[in-house]
């Protein structure tokens, strides 16, 4: 069945360390997204990509940075420059808005929970 | 103010009880969407709309675009709908959402 792949589900990060999440998929959607998400919040926009090899930052993208080689892969990496990694973090997908896939809801993975020790 | 409030922020309610869930946005929007996330927090789409109403099963969702008010009504509940039920809003340019910060629903049997 197609869908969208997150690892690791748990994640550990020593301090002043870089860690990449891994988001995969195979609904041959254009769009990718990572969201974060913390506690009594609703979810934030990181970085988001609408087509290979090109993303956007999104409302919270200091320290945290993508790259989007393949359509199927958007991995996040967080950085040592983020300074309060700890959260959740879920990744999605979506068709373009265009065409006749245009009005699908974005499909979510099942996120990687990411703490600091 | 976020651009997406929902309420209630917690709900608390014995099997098969009615259930209204309630999502107010302030921006022009060209969907909403209604989303659920289980414990382990993996979400699952539930609804889009962009006007009137749509039902799956016990679940029905309704928008009221003039007033920028959606509701999610979950019938004859079940302790297995328990779960946060997140209410988003896409804009009329892109395909960005904008997320409410979620209702904790909690059925009890």
């Amino acid at each position: 069945d197609g869908g969208i792949t997150q690892s690791p589900k748990y994640l550990f990060r020593k301090e002043g360390q870089n860690v990449t999440l891994s988001c995969e998929q195979n609904l041959n959607h254009d769009a990718m997204y990572w969201y974060r998400q913390d506690p009594g919040q609703g979810l934030r926009l990181i970085y988001y990509s609408q087509i290979v090899n090109d993303f956007q930052k999104g409302d919270i993208a200091e320290g945290y940075s993508v790259s989007r080689e393949k359509k199927e892969s958007f991995p996040l990496t967080v950085t040592s420059a983020q300074k309060n990694p700890t959260a959740f973090y879920l990744c999605a997908s979506s068709p373009p808005r265009g065409g006749a896939l245009g009005n699908q809801p974005q499909h979510f993975g099942d996120g990687t929970r990411l703490s600091i020790l | 103010k976020n651009e997406v409030e929902q309420s209630p922020q917690n709900l608390t309610a014995q099997e098969g009880e009615f259930i209204t869930i309630n999502c107010s946005y302030s921006v022009g929007i060209s969907a909403l969407h209604w989303l659920q996330q289980h414990p382990g927090g993996g979400i699952v789409s539930l609804f889009m709309l962009s006007s009137g109403k749509k039902k799956h099963g016990r679940l029905i969702a309704t928008i009221n675009i003039q007033e920028k008010h959606s509701s999610l009504h979950i019938t004859a509940s079940h302790p297995r709908d328990s779960a946060v039920y997140i209410c988003a809003v896409r804009g009329t340019s892109g395909s960005r959402l904008t997320f409410g910060e979620g209702t904790q629903l909690t059925v009890n049997p």
